[in-house]
């Protein structure tokens, strides 16, 4: 069974300083990965994507992959508190682009 | 990317109804999904709406508790069936968007439902 694993928190930060989101995968056949956001009664917004090992960059936002760990994680830099939100993680395998999701992390951004 | 449109945003039903959820996208898509997300829970694929032919159904849903319909590219609904309070959920549309670094799933604004 394909699992995405995450620490549901809450991950409290200062504002300003970086915040650490981390997930991992049980599928070693997952090829895309994804970060989405969630804030409180909404729906989920896609904030990153990553298909290949290293590093992704997109503002503050940093997407790491490791897949011979099977590790994906999300930096994001000078926190503010609009940034306190739920992060949800996700893989979908190769021939499939149908995502699973892992549990999310709650991030508090706090001033 | 697409713009998804869904309807009801929100709603309470009653027990022992049904309800159904529509899904418009501004785009022809290929790839339509529908999740569900419990409360405190992640999301859960519920099934892929296939256009023209029957949906395909994740373990633990089944057609007549969650008929859905795929008319065409741009359009689908999912319908909650005599509805009890563990189907009080956010019921997600989604597409599969193809972008240049590869495809990506996008979601509507939710269905919010709480059975009463």
């Amino acid at each position: 069974q394909k699992e995405v694993e995450q620490n549901s928190g809450p991950l409290s930060v200062p504002e300003g300083a970086i915040a650490s989101l981390n997930c991992t995968y049980s599928d070693r056949g997952s090829q895309s990965f994804f970060w989405y956001r969630q804030y409180s009664g909404k729906s989920p917004e896609l904030i990153m994507s990553i298909y290949s090992n290293g590093d992704k960059e997109d503002g503050r936002f940093t997407a790491q992959l490791n897949k011979a760990s099977q590790y994906v994680s999300l930096l994001i830099r000078d926190s503010q508190p609009s940034d306190s939100a739920t992060y949800l993680c996700a893989a979908a395998s190769g021939g499939s682009y149908i995502p699973t999701f892992g549990r999310g992390t709650s991030l508090i951004v706090h001033p | 990317s697409a713009v998804i449109s869904q309807k009801p945003s929100r709603d309470i039903c009653q027990r022992g109804t049904s309800l159904t959820i529509q899904c418009q996208v501004d785009s022809q898509v290929t790839m339509m999904f529908w999740y569900r997300q419990q409360p405190g829970q992640s999301l859960t694929l519920i099934a892929t709406a296939n256009q023209g032919s029957e949906a395909t159904y994740e373990s633990g849903f089944v057609i007549d508790k969650f008929p859905i319909s795929r008319p065409n590219l741009t359009f689908s609904t999912l319908t909650v069936s005599n509805m009890s309070p563990e189907d009080s959920s956010i019921y997600l549309c989604s597409v599969e968007w193809a972008e240049n670094s590869g495809n990506t799933i996008y979601f509507g604004e939710g269905s919010w439902l709480t059975v009463v």
